[in-house]
């Protein structure tokens, strides 16, 4: 019931394409959603995160859409560029997960110039 | 400051070794964490201090030994590693409770020869 699963588990576009990466979880008391961005050798950063009092959420060119009937939710990136070229990863915690982010196994996109 | 420091970048080390690797944030979380990170996976946690106590230990060998100083520092002695040890060495750190963000460190790439 701890699960998040992430896909697709790679995904390639061209520049100014618009990739969705979608999360899917289990566990209703899951009640913060971040989006994780990591480039090789870095540390994962946070890029946006929502809660499920709200359905979608933008900040930039990342949207996040979340669906709380279907406990899924997704990654839109508008005008990509190449260097959003990262792995993404999803994740969910919430009051009784003590503390632990649950991670998607991660999207690596790839954005060609 | 929203930064996560962590030292060494890399590190070398043979089986017999000891070594420390050394965390420190100034933001005034009072929840810190190591997660272990191999390629193209998402990070594992290891373990969770809160108010600088062990809160969490995931099942996790005890040749990994962490160690939380103070409300700033965190660190993970090393001992007897394996091979299959070496990946990424992730601290991070948030308030209590993490219904926020968690903010990571850029990362030990640790590999054990």
């Amino acid at each position: 019931q701890q699960q998040v699963k992430q896909s697709p588990q790679s995904l390639i576009v061209q520049k100014g394409g618009i990739p969705i990466i979608n999360c899917a979880y289990e566990n209703t008391a899951f009640d913060y959603f971040p989006w994780y961005q990591q480039f090789p050798g870095k540390g994962p950063a946070l890029l946006i995160a929502i809660r499920p009092d709200v359905s979608e959420k933008k900040e930039g060119r990342f949207t996040i859409s979340f669906n709380k009937s279907a406990k899924q939710f997704s990654l839109h990136i508008m005008d990509s560029q190449p260097g959003d070229s990262a792995t993404y990863f999803c994740a969910a915690t919430g009051k009784t997960s003590g503390s632990r982010l649950t991670f998607g196994e991660g999207t690596q996109l790839t954005v060609n110039p | 400051d929203t930064e996560v420091t962590q030292t060494p970048k890399h590190l070398v080390m043979g089986m017999t070794n000891k070594k420390s690797l050394k965390c420190e944030q100034h933001m005034g979380h009072r929840a810190m964490y190591w997660y272990k990170q191999k390629a193209k996976k998402p990070p594992e946690l290891m373990f969770v201090y809160s108010y600088e106590k062990l809160s969490i230990n995931e099942s996790v060998p005890s040749r990994f030994s962490p160690e939380c100083p103070n409300s700033s520092l965190l660190n993970l002695h090393l001992h007897a590693l394996q091979p299959e040890d070496s990946a990424l060495y992730l601290c991070a750190s948030s308030r209590i409770p993490l219904l926020g963000e968690a903010f990571f460190g850029q990362g030990t790439r640790l590999t054990v020869v």
